[in-house]
This record gives C-alpha cells, structure tokens and sequence, in this order.
C-alpha cells in the first residue's frame, strides 16, 4: 500500500458525459501526478499539481482538467468523454516538486469505461 | 533514440537464474531515468531513480546501470523468484515518457 488513495476503483459511464477522479496523495507529499493507461498506450503523463498549483503539463487533452485543492487532494475531471477515454487513470505523489527527479508512489488507479 | 524503448518485450527466465534487460532513451537533454515495477493488478512501485553517468543502484537482487552518453540503463536480476514476475517500465526525458515495458516471467 502506497499511501495514495483513489476513487471510485472503477467507473462505468456513456459518451458526451463528465466524471470526476478523486486522489488523495501521501501523507506529506506536496505533488500530485495524474496519468493514463490505455490499452493501446503505454504508460502517459497527463499533469502535475505541487502545493496547489499547476506544475507540469504532459499530453492531456483540452476536454481534461484537474485542480488540487488546499487539503492537497486532487481531482481530475474528464468531460465529453469518448470510447477512446476508456483507461486505467493513475494517480501518484511525491515530496517534491519536479517531475523528473522524483520517486514517485502511485495509487491504485480508477478504471474509466465509456460505454 | 527518439523515444524511451524497452527491451525486450517479454521475457520469461527459469527460477533462480539471473537476466537483466534494457531501457534506451534520448541521450541529449538527459534529465534522469526511472525504474518501476508493475505486478498484475496493483500499481506501479518505484525502483530507483537515477540521474548520473555511470550511477549504479541496487535494491536487494535488483541493481540497475546508467549510461546517459549513449542512452541506455539496464536493470539486472540476480537469482529470480516467483515474486520477480512483473513489468518492468522506465521512464526518461522532461515529459517522464514511459517505454512500453519488459513483461518478466519467472518460471517455478
């Protein structure tokens, strides 16, 4: 167990909706990473947050937003969803800020189906 | 290299043999590259993080080289167990792209 909680485990929705993911990082931990694992890709860096505020922007789409809130949790919001949306989101922390020097610890994932 | 590459795709080894694979990454621009182990239905979970030429780092039977010169890491298992089965992603460059994996298969 990482320390990083997600939720929902899975979540089953029907394109042209909107759904939140909901992360809750590591106790101590000022960055949130959000990532997507789709059947046909690897492993993609969405976005960072760190204490707050926007860190690092990876290939997420227009349609995709997340915040972090001054609790620290994080949300990342998926709208007019298509098939293609249909992945494994993960969420992970870290201490600190950057990106790539970091280890990272990842939670368990939502699994998103758009029907 | 453009991309993070893996090799090789899948792999499987005969408990208690040693094997070790590859992550190929962009040499220029190097920041740092990243070792995960991913086992079937849970998370990925850090291995090393490694951020200098010739750095070598070790975590119990796993040890992992780094040569940012010529772009490449190699993360070595001696003496696998069943436990050892996993995928094994590296990641590199400013986006912390991830290569595709190596799916290791230790047999009993």
């Amino acid at each position: 167990d990482s320390g990083v909680t997600q939720t929902p485990k899975h979540l089953i929705t029907a394109t042209g909706q909107r759904v939140t993911l909901r992360c809750s990082p590591r106790s101590g931990d000022l960055s949130v990473y959000w990532y997507q694992q789709s059947l046909d890709q690897g492993l993609q860096f969405l976005i960072q947050y760190y204490n707050g505020e926007e860190r690092a922007k990876g290939n997420i789409l227009e349609r995709f937003s997340a915040q972090q809130f001054p609790d620290l949790h994080s949300e990342l919001n998926l709208s007019s969803l298509e098939l293609g949306d249909s992945a494994l989101y993960f969420c992970a922390s870290s201490v600190e800020a950057g990106l790539i020097y970091n280890e990272q610890f990842f939670g368990p994932g939502t699994r998103l189906t758009v029907l | 290299i453009l991309n993070v590459e893996q090799s090789p795709q899948s792999l499987h080894v005969q408990e208690g043999d040693s094997t070790n694979f590859t992550c190929s990454f962009p040499s220029s621009n190097f920041y740092a590259l990243h070792w995960y182990r991913w086992e079937t239905a849970k998370s990925p979970e850090a291995l090393f993080v490694m951020t200098l030429n010739g750095d070598e780092k070790k975590k119990g039977r796993i040890s992992a080289t780094l040569n940012t010169k010529e772009g490449y890491s190699y993360l070595y298992i001696k003496g696998s167990q069943p436990e050892d089965s996993a995928t094994y992603l590296c990641a590199s460059d400013e986006k912390l792209t991830f290569g595709t994996g190596t799916r290791l298969t230790i047999i009993p």
